[in-house]
């Protein structure tokens, strides 16, 4: 089965700086998909960065960006010029390939991450 | 229309109440999803819809059942439930185009006396 474990129960760091949030995910198939998720306050979901397995490249989503290292299997996501807008659990989830419909996204544990002002 | 919409927010029942929750997505999307999750914890998934049958069925105890009536809606109906069933409730949706990327709803926070 595969696993996700994210180590940092809670994070915090100072407005308008930088933090790495960690995943790591244990997995046999080659092809994947590695997600982070958000959730704030108002319990929504809200996706963060996605990444294929199959892409070298790092994703990046405007001040987010992931570092994708499929060998060592961890997944860690930036959080460049932090905004308190930012403040949330995030949750780093995995899905592996497989037929339309009949697919489960496991979730890690969460890290709450604060900012301070 | 980009949301899924959950209903209700909130819902506080006793241990022989019958209720539902509802779920709705205008997207076209042909996947959904019930997701349950307590405090503090990741979501875990219940169950999945896939062209409106049941696919996924993650060992739920039968106090829950779901429905898929159309294409846009998904129930999950409730009945003879147990306080430690008290949790954040999560639809989801996914369709065939959009990178395989669950849209969630905001949940429906469930209260079981």
């Amino acid at each position: 089965a595969q696993t996700v474990t994210q180590s940092q129960p809670e994070m915090s760091v100072q407005e308008a700086e930088t933090v790495t949030l960690s995943c790591t995910y244990d997995t046999s198939e080659s092809d994947y998909y590695l997600f982070w998720y958000k959730q704030p306050p108002s319990r929504q979901m809200i996706l963060v960065i996605r990444q294929e397995a199959y892409k070298q490249q790092n994703a990046t989503e405007n001040r987010f960006s992931v570092n994708f290292q499929k060998a060592a299997k961890s997944f860690s996501l930036k959080i460049s010029d932090s905004q308190l807008g930012d403040a949330a659990m995030y949750f780093c989830a995995y899905k592996r390939t497989t037929n339309f419909g009949n697919e489960k996204l496991t979730f890690g544990t969460g890290t709450r991450l604060t900012i301070i002002p | 229309d980009t949301e899924v919409t959950q209903t209700p927010k909130h819902l506080v029942m006793g241990m022989t109440n019958k209720k539902s929750l509802k779920c709705e997505q205008h997207m076209g999307h042909r996947a959904m999803y019930w997701y349950k999750q307590k405090a503090k914890k990741p979501p875990e998934l219940m169950f999945v819809y896939s062209y409106e049958k049941l696919s996924i069925n993650e060992s739920v105890p039968s106090r829950f059942s779901p429905e898929c009536p159309n294409s846009s809606l998904l129930n999950l109906h409730l009945h003879a439930l147990q306080p430690e069933d008290s949790a954040l409730y999560l639809c989801a949706s996914r369709g065939l185009l959009g990178a395989n990327v669950l849209t969630f709803g905001a949940g429906s926070r469930l209260t079981v006396l």
